[in-house]
């Protein structure tokens, strides 16, 4: 069956710049969860959507970082005003509920020139 | 213990040597520990989650158990293979408010298997 689908795979641009990233959750999943790995480090928690409730941004880095769900369908997490620190690889997962195995996508490697 | 903490943070065995490594975790307001295997070039695919103190599971050569008292987990391999060469995460999530559904990840294991 199909998994969480990210877009791009890879997106290179210069600081400044603004992008979109998109995630495709797993069909009927309520939860969904945006995370980044910057080189050398381990996977750090960026923001969590749980069906139409509030979702936790405690991980955004600044606000030059956003996101959005409509309802349990489709992610876009936009960063504006692109930084070099902004390199990473981001990964979003969705999962049936709140504390159930999270499935991964292959995620998007954001370069910042 | 404040954050996740993993370790060792790499690891060399020869194939069919048996390994665990071990995953520290904040014990108060616990809810559940998740374990992650994370091999190059794909995604993170989840092996375990287990939320009872005493827990244990398996999965195949891989067994992993849980003390949620003193915030510990062990994570086990049996006869390793090359196939298990992998980073190997945890993460633990808090009971309570909004946030239940949060992991925060340790910087995983990196285990080495050669043939």
């Amino acid at each position: 069956g199909a998994g969480v689908s990210q877009s791009p795979s890879n997106k290179v641009t210069e600081k400044g710049k603004d992008v979109e990233l998109r995630c495709d959750p797993i069909s009927g999943h309520t939860a969904l969860y945006w995370y980044r790995q910057r080189l050398g480090q381990g996977l750090e928690f960026l923001i969590y959507f749980q069906g139409n409730s509030a979702p936790d941004k405690s991980g955004l880095p600044s606000d030059r970082f956003s996101a959005e769900r409509t309802g349990e369908s489709v992610s876009t997490l936009t960063i504006q005003r692109t930084q070099q620190e902004d390199s990473a690889v981001y990964l979003c997962a969705s999962s049936v509920g709140r504390n159930q195995p999270q499935h991964f996508g292959d995620g998007t490697r954001l370069s910042i020139l | 213990i404040l954050n996740v903490e993993q370790s060792p943070q790499s690891l060399h065995v020869q194939e069919g040597d048996s390994t665990n490594f071990t995953c520290s975790f904040p014990s108060s307001n616990f809810y559940a520990l998740h374990w992650y295997r994370w091999e190059t070039a794909k995604s993170p695919e989840a092996l375990f989650v287990m939320t009872l103190n005493g827990d244990e599971k398996k999965k195949g050569r891989i067994s992993a158990t849980l003390n949620t008292k003193e915030g510990y987990s062990y994570l086990y391999i049996k006869g390793s293979q090359p196939e298990d060469s992998a980073t190997y995460l945890c993460a633990s999530s808090n009971a309570g408010g909004t946030s239940y559904g949060k992991l925060t990840f340790g910087q995983g294991t990196i285990l080495t298997v050669h043939p």
